[in-house]
């Protein structure tokens, strides 16, 4: 079974660019995390979208953020523009639902703000 | 206080060692408790759950203390494959649920 795929897997931007991330879960599960993982931390959750429903967004820097999870499959993680302070990991994760379910993670994208 | 507390280490140690890590949490309402695995540059890989009745999958023990508020992983017979960071996530029930993740304790396992 295909784990959760991103991409890109790196990009690198000039500050206030825009930058688009895009991530695929593992099929059938409703549950979809971005996290945001600065280098010596743990991930730290930007947005969880149960299917199509964007939930828990209270970290998500809406200045500059957006996601959106069309038909509650994929997703898209929008940063504009962007800022060096944003250089990071993001990551995709997926579980069947929240809870007590395990959450599986993509590979990430490492951005780098230049 | 931060939410979650771990030690970032790193914790050195030979091989065949046993060696333990905390995780401390604030939220006394918390219900799920994991550890992940996570490689240099890679992403965090599901370790293993944290169940109240204590949880152990080969060499790995995982262990709930809810009065005291922590988790902890046991690692037996250390290899050096078990070099990593090793990250844990609670989470609480109901309402709002933030996954929360602590930053993680370095194992570095040594011939």
């Amino acid at each position: 079974e295909a784990g959760v795929v991103q991409s890109p897997r790196y990009k690198i931007i000039e500050k206030k660019q825009p930058v688009a991330f895009w991530c695929n879960p593992i099929s059938g599960h409703n549950t979809l995390y971005w996290y945001r993982q600065n280098l010596g931390q743990g991930p730290e959750l930007l947005i969880r979208y149960e299917n199509e429903e964007a939930v828990d967004d209270s970290q998500l820097p809406k200045d500059r953020f957006s996601a959106e999870r069309l038909k509650g499959v994929d997703s898209t993680l929008k940063i504009q523009p962007a800022e060096l302070g944003d250089s990071a990991v993001y990551l995709c994760a997926s579980s069947l639902a929240r809870g007590t379910y395990e959450q599986y993670f993509g590979p990430g994208t490492r951005l780098t703000v230049t | 206080r931060k939410e979650v507390e771990q030690d970032p280490g790193p914790f050195n140690v030979p091989e065949g060692a046993t060696v333990a890590f905390n995780c401390t949490y604030s939220n006394s309402a918390s219900q799920s408790f994991f550890w992940y695995r996570q490689d240099c540059r890679k992403e965090p890989k599901l370790l293993m759950s944290v169940y109240s009745s204590g949880n152990e999958d080969g060499r790995f023990t995982a262990q709930l203390n809810r009065a005291s508020q922590y988790i902890s992983l046991l690692i037996r017979d250390s290899k050096l494959s078990d070099s990593a960071t090793y990250l844990c996530v609670v989470s609480p029930s109901g309402g709002s649920y933030i996954p929360t993740f602590g930053r993680g304790t370095s194992l570095i396992v040594h011939p």
